[in-house]
């Protein structure tokens, strides 16, 4: 059964600072790994998709990597902002390809 | 495009009762998902529709159950409520699963009381 986690739970850092979330799956026959930010009370805004043949992923200030054979995932945020801060999930989707499992997420804050 | 849409956004509901929840996906997407979110469990999924078709389940009592229409919109019903089924309850959509993005609608947030 495949589960996917995520450390830290929680993390608080200054403006400016660039920082890396992990994420970690148990089964590596995955069809692609997502990562999402949700703010409180919130739906999910996906910010990156890394299929499985993927190593990386880049939008802005944000790069995403996977490495199946060890099954993880980071998610790295340059110059991290205030507007930055929300929870980050990571989920991967299931053998069938139609579900995703998603870790507990890390809750990021930013202080300016 | 307009996003994912869910109504209502908050139901509030006495235990014993059963409740519908509504999702219409974004102009194109075949696929709807939906997504049961507490602080305890975290996400889970709840199930999959493409095309009217179910094509899989996550692990949840046979209370819980959806549908999808022609139009792709589709609705979970959760019938004899219960006050562990107070969650924020999350519909996604997209293209083919499993190559795709999913994108999320804002959730309906349901309280049993």
């Amino acid at each position: 059964k495949q589960e996917v986690t995520q450390i830290p739970a929680a993390l608080s850092v200054p403006e400016g600072e660039n920082l890396v979330l992990n994420c970690s799956f148990t089964d590596s026959a995955i069809y692609n790994l997502q990562w999402f930010r949700q703010d409180p009370g919130k739906g999910l805004t996906s910010l990156l998709l890394i299929q499985s043949s993927q190593r990386e992923q880049t939008s802005g200030r944000l790069n995403a990597s996977l490495d199946k054979s060890s099954g993880r995932s980071t998610l790295y945020i340059a110059a991290s902002q205030p507007g930055d801060s929300a929870t980050y999930l990571c989920a991967v989707t299931d053998q069938a390809g139609t579900a995703l499992i998603f870790g507990k997420g890390t809750t990021l804050s930013v202080s300016s | 495009k307009a996003g994912v849409t869910q109504t209502p956004r908050y139901l509030i509901k006495t235990r014993g009762q059963q409740v519908t929840l509504s999702c219409s996906p974004i102009s194109g997407h075949r696929s709807v998902s939906w997504y049961q979110q507490t602080p305890g469990q975290g996400l889970q999924f709840l199930f999959e529709y493409f095309s009217e078709t179910q094509r899989n389940k996550g692990n949840f009592p046979g209370r819980f159950s959806g549908r999808q229409f022609s139009n792709s919109r589709s609705e979970m019903n959760v019938s004899t409520l219960e006050l562990g089924d107070s969650a924020l309850y999350l519909c996604a959509s997209s293209l083919p699963v499993g190559q795709e993005t999913q994108y999320f609608g804002p959730g309906t947030r349901l309280l049993v009381l």
